[in-house]
Parts: C-alpha cells; structure tokens; sequence
C-alpha cells in the first residue's frame, strides 16, 4: 500500500558530490513536493511542482534544483552538497491546490555530507 | 511575517486526555492542518480544519478559532501509540503551507 516511495533511505556523501534524491507516487496527483525537516524547525519547503516540467521555488531553494520529466516522479539534485545540507528530506505529492490540500508523504531521505 | 507557535514537548499518562495548541499568523488562511509522525516515520494525515468549531474523529479532536488565531488537537484516551510528534501546519492565501517545529508527545504507562 506504499504511495510516496523514496529511493534512499539513508544516504552518506562527502563535500562537492552531487545527490539525487528520487521520488515516485503511484496516486496520479498533480502536485509534488521537496521539504527539509530538521530539529527545531518546521519544514521548509525547497522546490514544488504542479505539473510535468514545471517548477516552483519554495522557500529555500538554493543549492537544489529539480525535475520532473514524468508527472509520478519528481527529483532533487544537490549539484555540490555541502554539509549545511545534511538533513532529512521529504517528498510529498498532493492531488490538487485547494483548500483540504491533503500531502501524502514518502517515508524520507536521511542525508548526511561529510 | 508568518509563523506557528506550538509547544516542543508534551508529556502525558496512558488512557489519559492530552490537548495539543497550536497558534498561527499567516497572510490569509485557507485552513489548519494537523499531521502525526512517528520517529523515523513519514507524516500522516490527521485533520484539516477551515471553520470554526470542533471536528470530532473518533479518540482524536482537532478545534479551530480563526479569529484568535488558534487550533488545538485533543487526543483522548491516550495509547501508547500515541507516541509521537504532532505537527500543525497552517494554509495561507497562496495555499503555501506554514509549518510549525512540531510537539513531540511522551505517553507514559
């Protein structure tokens, strides 16, 4: 009954190596999501898509980018990771934007840079 | 600018009541979402509130006063499953979720 699969679990890089975080939902939603969670803090949206091939800056979007070149999986590249980005990331997908915009959620990344 | 206030941390006993608050300021409000996350767990789906008043489903109660700015989940009957942290988020006229650090709950025999 899994919806919202991320690849990795945990993932351990070093200093200027690129990432993939990959995300697939088997739901057919229209919305995808990238969050940061870490302690203390709530989570912060990174990039948002509401359709194939397009995106949208969330609210810390530098050092990421994004793709969505299928509308059930959508990508999170950290071009040169760097250990600010250790972190767990969350995918999300969503059926539409409206008012009970219910996430589904993917079980996380945990990504560590050393 | 926007934000979310809700406590860090809650301690309560078995088969207890526990209440959740939670306040918000946003630009606009398209409603109040409670999520539940069990640690290593992705979050999941609780409640969505956009008018005021309860929301009763089953053990747990979402409330919502949009002119205090506020939103309490009450969990009754507490299990030990219950362990978890609640996170509350609110919708903003853009229907940009503002997400809260979220209230970790201790259940304690």
């Amino acid at each position: 009954d899994v919806k919202v699969t991320q690849s990795s679990r945990y993932l351990v890089k070093r200093t200027g190596e690129k990432v993939f975080l990959e995300c697939v939902q088997d739901m057919d939603h229209e919305n995808m999501f990238w969050y940061r969670q870490d302690p203390g803090l709530g989570l912060r949206l990174i990039y948002f898509s509401y359709d194939v091939k397009m995106k949208e800056k969330g609210d810390i979007p530098e050092g990421y980018s994004v793709s969505r070149e299928k509308k059930e999986r959508f990508s999170l590249i950290l071009e040169s990771a760097s250990t600010n980005q250790t972190s767990m990331y969350l995918c999300a997908s969503s059926l539409s934007f409206s008012g009970a915009n219910v996430l589904t959620f993917g079980a996380g990344s945990r990504l560590t840079v050393l | 600018g926007q934000n979310i206030d809700q406590p860090t941390e809650m301690t309560a006993t078995e088969g207890a009541i526990v209440q959740i608050n939670c306040t918000y300021q946003t630009s606009g409000f398209n409603g109040l979402f409670w999520y539940q996350q069990h640690a290593g767990e992705a979050p999941t789906f609780l409640s969505y509130n956009v008018l005021d008043g309860l929301e009763e489903k089953g053990r747990f109660s979402s409330f919502l006063s949009r002119s205090k700015g506020y939103s309490y989940l009450l969990l009754k009957e507490l299990q030990m499953k219950d362990s978890a942290s609640y996170l509350c988020a609110a919708m903003d006229s853009n229907y940009q979720l503002i997400w809260g650090a979220g209230t970790k709950l201790i259940i304690k025999p």
